[in-house]
């Protein structure tokens, strides 16, 4: 039974180029989270999505981020025009139905870094 | 809005010592509080989980954790350190009515001296 899947696991972007992370959800997960970790610091939520919906977004940035859950395939947090502070680690977590607190499960993160 | 304050970003202890990292909670409802474990490289893994019922709660390697209402603490604590135990570690609150958002603390880094 496969975990949250990342992929990559390493992810290396000049200054305003786009970076794609994906993510899959443990089997039977339809809820899925991004975190961001910056160095030094602890997680930030970054949006809370469903197949084909966003049901939380507030903590994305206004610009240049997005995220979408498709109903097949793996979950896309995209980055347009990478800037250096975009350079971090990536949590994408996925849970079981609403309602259902087992926490969350997470992957093994995305590290990007932007040169 | 729920939040999670982690005291102390790194803590140090002996091989064998008792393992104490505080964690204190603001939350407007009964909480869901939860602890993460962090190895380098590595995403977060489940230590234990607070859902309402029994207040002391045990996890995974033999850390326990015990939820103090009139405190707002949820302190995770391990009788004996061992070298295995170093990780950052993450407190982390939930909404029990919301659809499951956590909401993490800064993280308190372990380390133990052999």
């Amino acid at each position: 039974n496969a975990g949250v899947m990342q992929n990559p696991r390493h992810l290396v972007r000049r200054r305003g180029q786009e970076a794609r992370l994906r993510c899959s959800p443990m089997k039977g997960h339809s809820h899925v989270y991004w975190y961001r970790q910056l160095p030094e610091e602890g997680l930030k939520f970054m949006v809370y999505l469903q197949k084909e919906n966003i049901i939380d977004e507030s903590g994305m940035p206004k610009e240049r981020f997005s995220a979408e859950f498709p109903k097949e395939g793996p979950s896309i947090l995209r980055i347009q025009q990478v800037v250096r502070g975009d350079s971090a680690a990536y949590f994408c977590a996925s849970s079981p139905l609403q309602g259902k607190i087992d926490g969350y499960t997470f992957g093994s993160g995305t590290r990007l870094t932007v040169v | 809005a729920q939040s999670v304050t982690q005291l102390g970003s790194h803590v140090s202890v002996s091989e064998g010592a008792l393992v104490l990292l505080r964690c204190n909670y603001s939350s407007s409802v009964p909480p869901y509080l939860f602890w993460y474990v962090q190895y380098p490289n590595q995403g977060l893994q489940l230590l234990l989980k607070y859902t309402s019922a029994a207040t002391l709660v045990k996890g995974i390697n033999g850390f326990e954790a015990e939820f103090k209402k009139s405190e707002t603490s949820f302190h995770l604590t391990k009788p004996s350190a061992h070298m295995s135990d170093a990780a950052e570690y993450f407190c982390a609150v939930s909404d029990p009515g919301g659809y499951q958002k956590v909401t993490f603390g800064t993280g308190t880094k372990l380390q133990v001296i052999p």
